[in-house]
């Protein structure tokens, strides 16, 4: 069972607001939800992070339901340079499986000028 | 931001050579990092853990004689691919967790063309 589900590309053009919403139906009370942008021949950055409600940084802003069972990644005012694949990623904050992230298909995103 | 990095960023090697991959954590000490492969158009998928002073950790599927993985001090993990063969052409990738950090510090990759 996959872990996180989300769409396979979206499409957007600059300067507008985009929204990646993200499915984790089995999330578990230990895990966080971490977003990660990767550009072609890179390896993955790290973009936020968070637990429940709302997180913002100088980047985007990850809104998170009271059920946490999805999660959308907002980015604001994006440019040719956004364009990317963002994961979307649910992991325990401690346990043996500590670190070992699993990556879904992640988002294809497209910024058309 | 702490830095993790690769090198080579890019290797082309011949079939049935072996082929080395550094992956250092710059500015943390990482008793863990871990190996990532990326074939194209697809997603990373984990390989192994790599564990300071210890063996490393083999996911399912991953020949841990094929890929051979040394992590001798806090800041340094080696990857090898022995006996490389064309299938084993992908983008390796590694990354490491800083203390107290609940993200993860990913090198830059490695493109590995096996000819």
């Amino acid at each position: 069972l996959a872990k996180t589900t989300q769409p396979i590309s979206m499409d957007s053009y600059e300067g507008q607001e985009v929204n990646i919403t993200c499915s984790h139906n089995n999330i578990a009370t230990n895990d966080y939800i971490t977003w990660y942008q990767q550009f072609p021949s890179q390896g993955p950055r790290f973009i936020i992070q968070g637990y429940k409600t709302k997180v913002t940084n100088e980047v985007a802003s990850l809104f998170i339901p009271a059920d946490r069972k999805s999660s959308t990644l907002s980015l604001p005012r994006v440019s040719l340079s956004d364009t990317a694949v963002y994961y979307c990623l649910v992991e325990a904050a401690g346990g043996t499986s500590y670190g070992k992230l699993t990556f879904g298909q992640g988002t294809i995103l497209t910024v058309h000028p | 931001g702490a830095v993790v990095s690769q090198h080579p960023s890019r290797v082309i090697c011949k079939s049935g050579t072996s082929v080395k991959i550094e992956c250092r954590s710059l500015d943390f000490q990482a008793t863990t990092m871990f190996w990532y492969r990326q074939f194209p158009k697809q997603s990373l998928m984990l390989m192994a853990t790599s564990n300071e002073g210890s063996k490393a950790t083999y996911e399912q599927g991953v020949e841990k004689d094929k890929f051979l993985i040394n992590h001798a001090s806090l800041t340094l993990s080696t990857l090898t691919v022995t006996s490389a063969h064309p299938e084993d052409s992908s983008f390796y990738i590694c990354s490491a967790f800083r203390t107290g950090d609940t993200e993860a510090f990913f090198g830059q990759g490695t493109r590995l063309t096996v000819v």
